[in-house]
């Protein structure tokens, strides 16, 4: 069975501290897609990275950051010198190569407060 | 480019009622799912769909029938709407097989309300 596990239901930090929200995963797949999503206020899901497994190179994107570890099954998400405008829930998601099923398995969420 | 759009956006009903959401892609996407959200559950996946006249249940069928008559749509309807039902539906849609493993896109979701 595949699960993701986001242990970090919310957090809360002032602006332009550094923020990690941590994402821990479970797969027997040899093969598989992780991805982080951001659901702002208004609601919408925004999709943000895909990391395949075979790839651990870590990714920046401006303030954002990922780094991707298969020995720990971790795919943080790091948000360097936080702003209002990242405030969100935050999800961490998993698919894995079943017969050419293209599910996602979502985490929980964690709930990120940046406040001014 | 309207990507993924849901209807309707809000909706109340009754316990008991046949309600239809709406869902509509226009980037030919082979595939196309519905989640529904809840606080403490993150999303879970309901039906999904690998093409027109293709469809599988995800995690928490129960209640739920989809049909996909046409690429482009995928109607999920509550065919006697349970209190257990309220919550957010969200639509999403991905390309297929052979394409490459890619992001799932979402639609901005329906807050469905059963009283």
């Amino acid at each position: 069975a595949q699960k993701v596990t986001q242990a970090q239901t919310e957090i809360s930090v002032v602006e332009k501290e550094d923020v990690t929200l941590d994402c821990v995963y479970e797969t027997r797949d040899t093969t598989y897609y992780l991805f982080w999503y951001k659901q702002p206020p208004s609601g919408e899901l925004v999709f943000l990275i895909r990391r395949n497994s075979f790839d651990e190179q870590n990714e920046i994107s401006g303030r954002y950051s990922w780094n991707f570890q298969k020995s720990t099954s971790s795919f943080n998400f790091t948000i360097t010198a936080s702003q209002v405008v990242d405030s969100a829930v935050y999800f961490c998601a998993l698919r894995g190569i079943i017969q050419g099923a293209q599910k996602l398995v979502f985490g929980q969420g964690t709930r990120l407060t940046i406040n001014p | 480019d309207a990507g993924i759009t849901q209807s309707p956006r809000y909706k109340i009903t009754e316990t008991g009622r046949q309600v239809t959401l709406m869902c509509h892609q226009t980037w030919s996407h082979s595939y196309m799912f519905w989640y529904r959200q809840d606080l403490g559950h993150g999303l879970r996946l309901i039906y999904y769909s690998a093409a027109a006249d293709i469809t599988d249940k995800g995690e928490v069928p129960d209640g739920y029938v989809v049909s996909r008559s046409k690429t482009e749509n995928f109607p999920l309807t509550l065919e006697s709407a349970t209190r257990s039902q309220t919550s957010v539906y969200f639509c999403a849609s991905t390309l297929g097989r052979g394409q490459g493993p890619r992001e799932q896109y979402f639609g901005p979701g329906t807050r469905l309300t059963v009283t």
